[in-house]
């Protein structure tokens, strides 16, 4: 069974700075999908960028880019200029990519990110 | 633009009682999927519909059951509630996907359930 760890419980990091949030996963599995989750008090769950694990090029939304290595099984969340709104809890997630898309995300534990004024 | 949409909002309810939660997904998607998420905890992966058909399970207990219906609306049925039952539920919905593209599975605002 896949799984999907998530080290830092909690980061912190001053408005209009830089930070990274971790993820590692395992799997079996050579075709699969990883995701980052967005989920602030409001307790929606929002995607913020996806990553799909044939592309050797890492997926870039806007403030928010990733550094996935595959070899490692690693997929860290950077965010560019934090702004106050980025504020929340980050959950990485992982989908193996047979079953015709409708297999469930396997969610790490989450980050609650603070963003310091 | 039309979203997930789940009802009640909230839901309070007895140990040993039964609860039905709804989810309408976004017109034209043909999947469901449901989850629970725990006071401080990730959300867990319960189970999936494909154009009416279960497709994937996790760890939905037996006390649980669901179905996805003909206008692909999906209810999440449980009994013999326990205090553990209380969480927030999800319900995502995604749209089928050609060749390699992902699905981006969109998730409503969920049901608040208290078991009492």
């Amino acid at each position: 069974a896949q799984t999907v760890t998530q080290s830092q419980p909690e980061m912190s990091v001053q408005e209009a700075e830089t930070v990274t949030l971790s993820c590692t996963y395992d799997t079996s599995e050579s075709d699969y999908y990883l995701f980052w989750y967005k989920q602030p008090p409001s307790r929606q769950m929002i995607l913020v960028i996806r990553q799909e694990a044939y592309k050797q090029q890492n997926a870039t939304e806007n403030r928010f880019s990733v550094n996935f290595q595959k070899a490692a099984k690693s997929f860290s969340l950077k965010i560019s200029d934090s702004q106050l709104g980025d504020a929340a809890m980050y959950f990485c997630a992982y989908r193996r990519g047979s079953g015709g898309g409708a297999d469930g995300l396997t969610f790490g534990k989450g980050t609650h990110l603070i963003i310091q004024p | 633009a039309a979203g997930v949409i789940q009802s009640p909002r909230h839901l309070i309810k007895e140990k040993r009682e039964t609860a039905t939660l709804k989810c309408y997904p976004i017109p034209r998607h043909d999947t469901v999927y449901w989850y629970q998420q725990g006071p401080g905890q990730d959300p867990q992966f319960l189970i999936s519909f494909y154009e009416k058909m279960q497709s994937d399970k996790g760890s939905i207990p037996d006390r649980f059951s669901a179905q996805q219906f003909s206008d692909y609306h999906s209810e999440l049925n449980m009994s013999s509630l326990e205090l553990g039952d209380s969480a927030l539920y999800f319900c995502a919905s995604s749209s089928p996907f050609p060749g390699r593209e992902v699905a981006e599975a969109f998730f409503g605002q969920g049901t608040r359930l208290t078991v009492v």
